[in-house]
This record gives C-alpha cells, sequence and structure tokens, in this order.
C-alpha cells in the first residue's frame, strides 16, 4: 500500500541550530501539505504546494521556516534557527485532485 | 474560512458502550467534512469522508457520521466501544473539491475495560 514517507521520525536539536525535515509523498500526488501540531491541539496547515509551486504559505513563519519541492516530488521543510517553542509534530500529507489528504507518520521535534 | 469546533476535549466510555463525538463546523459554503484518528505519535489516518450525497456516512473500523446541515454537524458515532478505539480524534473540514483541511482541537478516547 502506497504511503507518505517522513524522515527522521524523531528529532532532538537545541536551540538556534538549524533542522530540516524531509517528505515523500505517495506517486502520483500532485499536492503536498507540511502542518504544524502542538502538543494538545489539532494540527495547522504551513504551507501547501501544486506541484513544485507554493499555492498557500500565509500561516508559515518565513523569517525561519522555509519549504521547497523542488522537482514535484519530495520536499524539505526547514527551520533555522530552531526555537523552544518549534517542539511539535511535523506532518506532511498529499493528495490528488479527487483524493483526500494521506498523512505520513510526522517528525516529532523537541529544541532543547 | 472554515473552522470547526469539537465539544468535549476528553471522552471516557465503557467498552461495548455507544461513543459519541460531536463537531460543528462553520463554512460560507458547503463543506467537505472528514474525520480522523490519530495514535501516540503516528500521524493522521481517515475514519470517514463527507463531500456530496448520501449524508449518512460509514467508515471504518464500524464508525458513522451524519452531515446534518440544518444543525451544521457532523458528529461521530461507534455503537459498541473497543479498546482499541482509545485514541484522538480530530473533525476537519475543507472548502468543495479542496483538501487542504482546518482541523479542530482534538477529543482524546479513553475506553474503560
Amino acid at each position: 500500500e502506497a504511503e507518505v514517507a517522513q524522515s527522521p521520525r524523531y528529532k532532538i536539536t537545541e536551540k538556534s541550530q538549524a533542522v530540516a525535515f524531509w517528505c515523500d509523498p505517495i506517486s502520483g500526488h500532485a499536492t503536498l501539505y507540511w502542518y504544524r501540531q502542538i502538543l494538545g491541539q489539532g494540527p495547522e496547515l504551513l504551507v501547501q504546494f501544486q506541484d513544485e509551486s507554493v499555492v498557500d504559505d500565509s500561516q508559515l513563519p518565513k523569517d525561519r521556516f522555509s519549504a521547497e519541492r523542488l522537482k514535484g516530488v519530495d520536499s524539505t521543510l526547514k527551520i533555522q534557527p530552531a526555537e523552544l517553542g518549534d517542539s511539535a509534530m511535523y506532518l506532511c500529507a498529499s493528495s490528488t485532485m479527487n483524493t483526500e489528504a494521506f498523512f505520513g507518520q510526522g517528525t516529532r521535534l523537541t529544541v532543547v | 474560512a472554515q473552522s470547526v469546533t469539537q465539544l468535549g476535549s476528553h471522552v471516557s466510555v465503557s467498552e461495548g458502550a455507544l461513543v459519541l463525538l460531536r463537531c460543528n463546523y462553520s463554512s460560507s459554503v458547503p463543506p467537505y467534512l472528514f474525520w480522523y484518528v490519530q495514535y501516540p505519535n503516528q500521524g493522521l489516518q481517515l475514519l470517514l469522508k463527507y463531500t456530496t450525497g448520501a449524508t449518512l456516512v460509514k467508515g471504518i473500523n464500524g464508525f458513522e457520521a451524519e452531515f446534518k446541515k440544518s444543525e451544521t454537524s457532523f458528529h461521530l458515532t461507534k455503537p459498541s466501544a473497543h479498546m482499541s478505539d482509545a485514541a484522538e480524534y480530530f473533525c476537519a473540514v475543507s472548502l468543495p473539491g479542496d483538501y487542504k483541511l482546518s482541523f479542530g482541537a482534538g477529543t482524546t478516547v479513553t475506553v474503560r475495560a
């Protein structure tokens, strides 16, 4: 069964350091999403891609967060510098025009 | 803009009892509605969705939900809880034809033996 792959599953980093997460969507899914889920809350959209183009990054803190999907397939989300408040689960999801979003297992980030 | 309110952050049920999780939405157009389940340190798995058509939607693991436009609700039910149903449940909404989701805060379900 096709899955959204994310790595790493867990990441501990010191504040002010850089950190990056990787996502490989389901093959053929043109739309890719990054969500952030703070403990005890629902996921919130950070960025949405359609192929290699950003469709919505209105909630992405652009002073420290960046996201790219250069070839319209896999994607990287970067935080530089990390802050204590960035500790959260980072979820990647993908969809087509006609299907719901499928989620990866997520990356649990702890900033110390 | 769409939004979702989940009533009750924690629900505790006995094994074999009815599970009822409440979700109300706000949307300027007829929305798409979803319920997802999340186990600890895992991603989200789709339980069921409403897009168009029949308002009573059946999903996986014996769950179902009914879209009630007049009440702007999409409550999730399961007639008989199982221990494996212990998890966090999220209601979500999107614009029709779009799968960019706005989530509720979630409801944690515990099942008592």
